[in-house]
Parts: C-alpha cells; sequence; structure tokens
C-alpha cells in the first residue's frame, strides 16, 4: 500500500515562531487532506489539498503532486495551535480510502 | 448545524462482550467511514460504505462489523473477536462522488476494557 511519512515526528516551538511540516509519500494520490487534532481528540479538517497552495489565516498549505510531498507552513504560532498534524492521503484506486502518517506532535510554550 | 455525532463518547467493554458504536450524519453524505486510532498512532480504516447497503473491508476489519440500512447511520459492533479493542474509534463522512472529496470526522469515542 501507499506508504505516508510525516516529519519532524515532534516540535516545540516559542509562541510566535514559524513552522514547516512535511509529507511525503510514496505514490500518485488523488486527494490529500490536513488535519489538526486537538488535545481533546476532535479531528479538525485545515486543507483539502491534492496539489497546488491554499491559505487560511495563519496556515497555508503547498502540495507538489508530481514529487509526491505535501508542506503545511503555520505562520505566528499561539498556544492553541498545539496538538498532533496529520497529513492523509487518498491514492487513485482507492476510491476515498485515506491513508494517515503518523502525524507531527507540535506543542507551542507562551 | 449539520454534522457528525458519534455517541457514547466514553465506552467500557466486559470481556466478552459486544458493544456498538453510533455514528449519524446529518450531511447528506454517501459515504461513511470507521477508523481506529491508537496511542502515538495515525488512524487506520476499519469498514467504510459507499452507498446504503454497501460496505467493505478497510485495513483491519477483524473482529468489527457494520450494517448501512440508512444513509445517515454507519453503527460499528466491536465484537468479543477483537482481542485488543482499548483505542479511539473516529468515524467520518465525504459528499456524493466520494473519490476526490475531502473527509469531515466526528469527534470519536473512547473504548476501554473493564
Amino acid at each position: 500500500g501507499i506508504q505516508v511519512e510525516q516529519s519532524p515526528p515532534d516540535l516545540i516551538l516559542q509562541e510566535g515562531a514559524n513552522s514547516t511540516l512535511r509529507c511525503n509519500f510514496s505514490d500518485s494520490v488523488n486527494n490529500l487532506q490536513w488535519f489538526h487534532q486537538n488535545p481533546w481528540g476532535q479531528l479538525i479538517n485545515l486543507f483539502y489539498i491534492p496539489s497546488g497552495t491554499k491559505q487560511n489565516g495563519r496556515l497555508s498549505a503547498t502540495t507538489v503532486a508530481t514529487e509526491r510531498y505535501s508542506l503545511l507552513y503555520i505562520s505566528s504560532s499561539q498556544t492553541t495551535d498545539s496538538g498532533v498534524y496529520f497529513c492523509a492521503v487518498e491514492r487513485g484506486t482507492s476510491y476515498g480510502k485515506l491513508t494517515f502518517g503518523q502525524g507531527t506532535i507540535l506543542t507551542v510554550h507562551p | 448545524d449539520g454534522g457528525i455525532t458519534q455517541s457514547p463518547k466514553y465506552l467500557f467493554r466486559k470481556e466478552g462482550q459486544n458493544v456498538t458504536l453510533s455514528c449519524e450524519q446529518n450531511l447528506n453524505h454517501d459515504a461513511m467511514y470507521w477508523y481506529r486510532q491508537d496511542p502515538g498512532q495515525g488512524l487506520r480504516l476499519i469498514y467504510y460504505s459507499q452507498i446504503v447497503n454497501d460496505f467493505q473491508k478497510g485495513d483491519i476489519a477483524e473482529g468489527y462489523s457494520v450494517s448501512r440500512e440508512k444513509k445517515e447511520s454507519f453503527p460499528l459492533t466491536v465484537t468479543s473477536a477483537q482481542k485488543n479493542p482499548t483505542a479511539f474509534y473516529l468515524c467520518a463522512s465525504s459528499p456524493p462522488g466520494a473519490s476526490n472529496q475531502p473527509q469531515h470526522f466526528g469527534d470519536g469515542t473512547r473504548l476501554s476494557i473493564l
């Protein structure tokens, strides 16, 4: 099956810092999503981004499908950004089945 | 508000007991999914359903069963055959034409063994 690797596994920041999270995948995809899982376990949909660049406030994401990676940028981080960030992909033949990476644990200190 | 409702939030199972987790959505989505999350891990797909009265096994279906009698509902039964059921269970749905559509998640059910 498709492999999804996220880096770094852990990231500790001071409030106000910027960060970049990376997601590499081993096969072509027709769906890529970034999620934020808060400390209560809720999985929040950040971006649906199979290709191109999107921005939403302090967050932006870029997927380069031909090179099989996606980046999530967090600018001016806040303590509420803490949690786990997951990348999930759907392979072209998998019809709706998402494969998740292991996640990046982000901790933002005040 | 439209969304996905999972219940209960916490569930305890005795040895040898079957338990059923509820997932209801009012988003008019065709496809629904069940995932399992173990501590420090990503989500893994248990079962998915693209239309009513049809469902397929995901990557870790052993010890689980589902039904899809209504578009809005996709309950998951954790059977006694599932030897390690303690986990966080998340239900998701996606719009018509499930491929190339974002999935939306409920708030999850935490299952523990007594």
